[in-house]
């Protein structure tokens, strides 16, 4: 099972800033990587997909890069609406499909 | 508008069943793989299973529930459904359903539609 290693838990940071989520698997997910946003009492979103590819709607701001076991999903310009649970996962070798554990982003 | 509508969660003694629903609209229902993913209260996410599209042929589940929970779909009636037998206090959670988008020229996949949960306490 590929497990997924998400940093920091918690991030602190004002609308504006530029907020860094990083995710790191236990062995090559090449670039089958995905994030998703999760507010509290919602369900999850997808934000990107394949590592680097903004799913439908969202917006330019968010963006993911990274390959191999290294991933980074980069948020420009924080809005208060960014202020969630970020989550990576995996969809190289699957099953099982893998979640990290998750990022917390909270206005600082 | 595209649509996932869980139903059936509730309150059930450890040992005990349960059947969750999932009802699509507004896509081709058959066309796409599906997901169940569940919540603990306070914790991160956890997939659960996954079947494919059209026959539903394909079918995985994570270890945690192998043996005990049943995916299945009716594509007649849009749904995808989750039987939950031999429930532990450690099923507690929320659990959504979440359609499967494959993006054929990468060939990679993303959860990108997902219903609101449907919430199942697991407790004597």
């Amino acid at each position: 099972e590929i497990v997924l290693t998400q940093s920091p838990a918690t991030l602190s940071l004002s609308p504006g800033e530029r907020a860094t989520l990083s995710c790191r698997a236990s062995q090559s997910v090449s670039s089958y990587l995905a994030w998703y946003q999760q507010k509290p009492g919602q369900a999850p979103r997808l934000l990107i997909y394949g590592a680097s590819n903004r799913a439908t709607g969202i917006p330019a701001r968010f963006s993911g890069s990274g390959s191999g076991t290294d991933f980074t999903l980069t948020i420009s310009n924080l809005e208060p609406e960014d202020f969630a649970v970020y989550y990576c996962q995996q969809r190289s070798n699957w099953p099982p499909i893998t979640f990290g554990q998750g990022t917390r982003l909270e206005i600082k | 508008e595209v649509q996932l509508v869980e139903s059936g969660g509730g309150l059930v003694q450890p040992g005990g069943s349960l059947r969750l629903s999932c009802a699509a609209s507004g896509f081709t229902f058959s066309n796409y793989e599906m997901n169940w993913v569940r919540q603990a209260p306070g914790k991160g996410l956890e997939w659960v299973s996954y079947i494919s599209s059209s026959s539903g042929s394909t079918i995985y589940y994570a270890d945690s529930v192998k043996g005990r929970f049943t995916i299945s779909r009716d594509n007649a009636k849009n749904s995808l459904y989750l039987q939950m037998n031999s429930l532990r206090a450690e099923d507690t959670a929320v659990y959504y359903c979440a359609r499967d988008r494959k993006y054929q020229l990468l060939s990679a996949y993303g959860m990108d539609v997902w219903g609101q949960g449907t919430t199942v306490t697991v407790s004597s």
